[in-house]
């Protein structure tokens, strides 16, 4: 079985500032983690995922999340954030790569001027 | 190129209707799925479709929900006799299946249900 946490709700940042959404997972088999970003009446879309190549993953819009086996974590960042980045931001994480993914219940991001 | 389309993008039921929310996969992706998103929920998954195969379908919460996939493209979620507790959006997405480091979902917008 496997689950994700995504701590905090709601976070909100400063136009410029560091964004830091929080992931933590519980998976009795090595993780496929990813990380999925929805903005409002639309799809999910998918901003980058970790297939155990590497442990930090870069993915689009300059988004980047690393994968600490220790921590059983996979947070996500990016140094500076858009107005455009405010959204609602989902965790998932799936035992195989191609199989049901498991959703965290999301972070909505806000970003004031 | 076209992605996931579902349609119709809204739709209001009375408690009791019968409702069908369709889904148009990616052209040739060979892997279907339907999650249904609560509000202020992330999505939970239905129902897994490999070509015209139903593998999963544990996450079907009542009997009153059906799936199919009869040509192994287009799919239909059914679910009769509808409840206040099925509103929600139901979002459907589709994968190629085949490298499987190239394995991603793509999410079509959803069909927002409303059940009064």
């Amino acid at each position: 079985a496997q689950s994700v946490t995504q701590l905090g709700s709601h976070v909100s940042v400063s136009e410029g500032a560091l964004v830091l959404l929080r992931c933590n997972y519980s998976s009795s088999v090595p993780p496929y983690l990813f990380w999925y970003v929805q903005y409002p009446n639309q799809g999910l879309q998918l901003l980058l995922k970790y297939t155990s190549a590497a442990t930090l993953v870069k993915g689009i819009n300059g988004f980047e999340a690393e994968f600490k086996k220790s921590e059983t974590s996979f947070h996500l960042t990016k140094p500076s954030a858009h107005m455009r980045d405010a959204a609602e931001y989902f965790c998932a994480v799936s035992l195989t790569l191609g199989s049901r993914l498991t959703f965290g219940e999301g972070t909505q991001l806000t970003v004031n001027p | 190129g076209a992605g996931v389309s579902q349609s119709p993008r809204y739709k209001v039921a009375k408690r009791g209707q019968d409702v069908a929310l369709r889904c148009d996969p990616i052209s040739g992706h060979v892997s279907l799925f339907w999650y249904q998103q609560a509000l202020g929920q992330g999505p939970e998954f239905l129902t897994y479709f490999q070509n015209e195969a139903q593998l999963d379908k544990s996450g079907l919460p009542s009997d009153r929900f059906f799936a199919e996939r009869p040509e192994g493209s287009v799919s239909t979620l059914k679910i009769q006799r509808t409840q206040q507790e099925d509103s929600a959006v139901y979002l459907c997405a589709s994968s190629q299946d085949r490298e499987w480091y190239q394995e991603t979902q793509y999410f079509g917008p959803g069909t927002r249900l409303l059940v009064l």
